[in-house]
C-alpha cells in the first residue's frame, strides 16, 4: 500500500543551527499533514500541519513546506535548541494515520 | 488542547497473563482511536484502529485474537494483550481524533517476562 517515508535516519547539527528534516510521501491524495515530535519514552506530539492547499506554514521557530509536486515535505526548525533533539515524523491525516521511519534529530552543544 | 491519558505508564507482566492498556480521551469525543507498537529505535507501527461501536479493524499480521481492542465509548479504548510472550515486550501507544488532529497518549512500555 502507499505509505509515507523519510530520507535521512539521522541528522546532526550543531546548537543554534537550522535544521531541515525531509519527508516524501507517495499518496498523491492526501491532503492534510502533520508533523510530530517523539522523545524518548514518550508518545508523539503535534509540532505543525499543513493542509494540500498551502505551500508553507509556520510555526514559532517551525516552518513547514510542502511541494505537491514532488509529493514532499519538509521541517525546519530555526535555531535548534539542545531541547529539539528528539526522532521527528511526518503523516498523512487521511482515513488513517501512517508514520514513517522517522528522523532522529541530535544537537550538538 | 485535547488530551488524550494512557494507563499504565509501564507494566510488567509474567508471560502467559494478559494485560489491559486504557486509552481516554479526557476532554474531547474521539470517534476514531489508533493503536500503535513501537520497538526500540523503530518508528510507530500501526496495530489497528477502531471506531467507537463496531469492530476493529487490524493491520496486516496483527493478531486479533491476541491483541483485543475494544472502543465500548466516544471517550475509551482498551487493548488487551492476551497471553503475552516475551516477544510482546515493547511500547504501546494510542492517539485519538475526530477525523481531522489527532493527540497521541504518552505511551505503555510493557515488559513481559
Amino acid at each position: 500500500g502507499e505509505s509515507v517515508g523519510l530520507h535521512l535516519p539521522t541528522l546532526s547539527v550543531q546548537e543554534g543551527d537550522n535544521s531541515i528534516i525531509n519527508c516524501a510521501y507517495s499518496n498523491s491524495a492526501s491532503d492534510y499533514f502533520i508533523w510530530y515530535k517523539q522523545e524518548s519514552g514518550k508518545g508523539p506530539q503535534f509540532i505543525i500541519d499543513i493542509r494540500s492547499n498551502m505551500d508553507k506554514r509556520q510555526g514559532q521557530r517551525v516552518t513547514v513546506l510542502l511541494n505537491k509536486t514532488v509529493k514532499h515535505l519538509s521541517l525546519q526548525i530555526a535555531a535548534t535548541q539542545p531541547g529539539d533533539s528528539a526522532v521527528y515524523f511526518c503523516a498523512e491525516n487521511g482515513i488513517d494515520m501512517r508514520f514513517g521511519a522517522g528522523t532522529r534529530l541530535t544537537v550538538k552543544p | 488542547g485535547a488530551v488524550v491519558s494512557q494507563h499504565p505508564s509501564w507494566v510488567i507482566c509474567k508471560s502467559g497473563t494478559s494485560v489491559k492498556i486504557e486509552c481516554r480521551s479526557l476532554d474531547f469525543q474521539a470517534t476514531t482511536m489508533f493503536w500503535y507498537r513501537q520497538f526500540p529505535k523503530q518508528s510507530l507501527m500501526l496495530m489497528a484502529t477502531s471506531n467507537e461501536g463496531s469492530k476493529a479493524t487490524y493491520e496486516q499480521g496483527v493478531e486479533k485474537d491476541k491483541f483485543l481492542i475494544n472502543h465500548a465509548s466516544l471517550t475509551l479504548s482498551t487493548l488487551t494483550v492476551t497471553s503475552a510472550h516475551p516477544e510482546d515486550s515493547s511500547f504501546y501507544i494510542c492517539s485519538a481524533g475526530t477525523g481531522f488532529g489527532y493527540t497521541f497518549g504518552s505511551g505503555t512500555r510493557l515488559t513481559v517476562v
